[in-house]
């Protein structure tokens, strides 16, 4: 069964970047599209975008100036960063696998809070 | 984007009840539409996919339908463990959306 894994600082000062990994164990980082999803805290559900082993990525229009999506096969990664960060940036941040057709999150990290406070 | 409106934001219902949620789309999504379960503290699960299709391993008292526009998630018989909150999710087009969810809780 594969797994994956968030790591990353749980602290941000405003107006700095974000930076997470998402670690994929069990099975290869190949073949699927690679999600980062956030929730602020008790509040719903938002995709931030996604990325293909291949490197092809797909973001969410409103933070497309601010995010970067990367991927490394050889070690069955993929990251996220999020550049000038504010308070409203602040939620648990799960990565997810996606499907192919029919599309759909099958697979989780457990998430990882991030808070931006100075 | 495809705005998800769920409905109702919560729900009162007793072990062994039967409930309905439902979820419309702004615009149609044909059976692009997937519901998840969510435990607090933990990460969403997949329920039920394209619309329909059970996922392996899910409780087959939930049970899914709809197309277009309106789509309902139902739980006969509820067990203690369905106390949750549930979230529709479109994958008819990027950006991906989710429902603001539906807190299902004891009465």
């Amino acid at each position: 069964q594969e797994q994956l894994q968030e790591s990353g600082p749980g602290l941000v000062k405003p107006s700095e970047t974000l930076s997470l990994t998402c670690t994929v164990s069990g099975g290869s980082i190949s073949g699927y599209s690679w999600n980062w999803i956030r929730q602020p805290p008790g509040k719903g559900l938002e995709w931030i975008g996604y990325i293909y082993y291949s490197g092809r990525t797909k973001y969410k229009p409103s933070l497309t100036s601010r995010i970067t999506m990367s991927v490394d096969t050889s070690k069955n990664q993929f990251s996220l960063r999020l550049s000038s960060v504010t308070a409203a940036d602040t939620a648990v941040y799960y990565c997810a696998r996606k499907t192919g057709n029919p599309y759909y999150f099958d697979s989780w990290g457990q998430g990882t809070l991030v808070t931006v406070s100075s | 984007d495809i705005q998800m409106t769920q409905s109702p934001s919560s729900l009162s219902a007793s072990v062994g009840d039967r409930v309905t949620i439902t979820c419309r789309a702004s615009q149609s999504i044909s059976t692009y539409l997937n519901w998840y379960q969510q435990k607090p503290g933990k990460a969403p699960k997949v329920l039920l996919y394209a619309a329909s299709t059970l996922q392996s391993g899910v409780p087959s008292r939930f049970s899914a339908s709809g197309s277009g526009t309106d789509f309902t998630l139902t739980i006969n018989s509820l067990q203690p463990e369905d106390f949750a909150t549930y979230y529709c999710q479109q994958s008819s087009n990027t950006p991906l959306t989710f429902g603001q969810g539906t807190r299902l809780e004891i009465e």
